[in-house]
């Protein structure tokens, strides 16, 4: 099945700064997905984005499909971004595979 | 619209014993699948239902099991309870096959 890499690992920010989480994928992506999986655990849908960018508030993504990645923007960071960030996908009727996540910590 | 809505939030369980989880679709979604996730690890596909019956198993033993009710609410059951089966339990619906996925927000399963 399909692996997903992402980087970095670890994410460190004041608040008010702004990062960039990437997603790489070993093969085609058809649902792709990120979610914020906040400190009680639930898993939040962010954005389908198989290809293409989109935008929501101070979030953004863009997957470049052809090149296997996927990048997730946050602009003016809040505490309340943090958490763990999922990327994951399938690849056209396997399984739905996660990769390991960013632990994102926001500081006041 | 109702969302995704897992039951119970927390169990307790010892080492043996089998346990059922349950999952509501969200309204008008056919397919649900269930997620294993330990702790510091990211969730883990276990298996898919579409129209009642299964459409994919990730890499986990028969003492998994699961049904899809009519209603397309589900169940996941799992058997011989082991001390790593303790995690976070997942549930996703979608409104059909290759659609994306909404989660519900999970059964804390605990092992002693």
């Amino acid at each position: 099945g399909i692996q997903v890499e992402q980087s970095p690992p670890d994410l460190i920010l004041q608040e008010g700064a702004n990062s960039t989480l990437r997603c790489n994928f070993s093969d085609s992506v058809n649902n792709l997905q990120w979610f914020h999986q906040n400190p009680w655990g639930q898993l939040i849908n962010l954005f389908y984005i198989p290809s293409g960018t989109k935008q929501n508030g101070r979030l953004s993504a863009t997957t470049v499909a052809t090149e296997r990645y996927s990048l997730l923007y946050i602009s003016s960071s809040q505490t309340t971004d943090s958490g763990v960030y999922f990327c994951a996908s399938d690849n056209y009727g396997q399984n739905f595979v996660f990769g390991p996540g960013t632990r994102l910590s926001v500081l006041p | 619209e109702t969302g995704v809505t897992q039951s119970p939030t927390h169990l307790i369980k010892t080492r043996g014993q089998q346990v059922t989880l349950r999952c509501s679709s969200q309204s008008g979604h056919n397919t649900v699948s269930w997620y294993q996730q330990a702790l510091g690890q990211g969730p883990q596909f276990i298996f898919q239902y579409y129209r009642e019956e299964e459409n994919g198993r990730g890499n986990f033993p028969p003492r998994f099991s699961g049904l899809q009710f009519p209603n397309y609410s589900s169940e996941l059951n799992v058997n011989a309870l082991e001390l790593d089966d303790s995690a976070l339990y997942l549930c996703a619906s979608s409104l059909a096959l290759n659609q994306p996925q909404h989660f519900g927000d999970g059964t804390r399963l605990s092992i002693l």
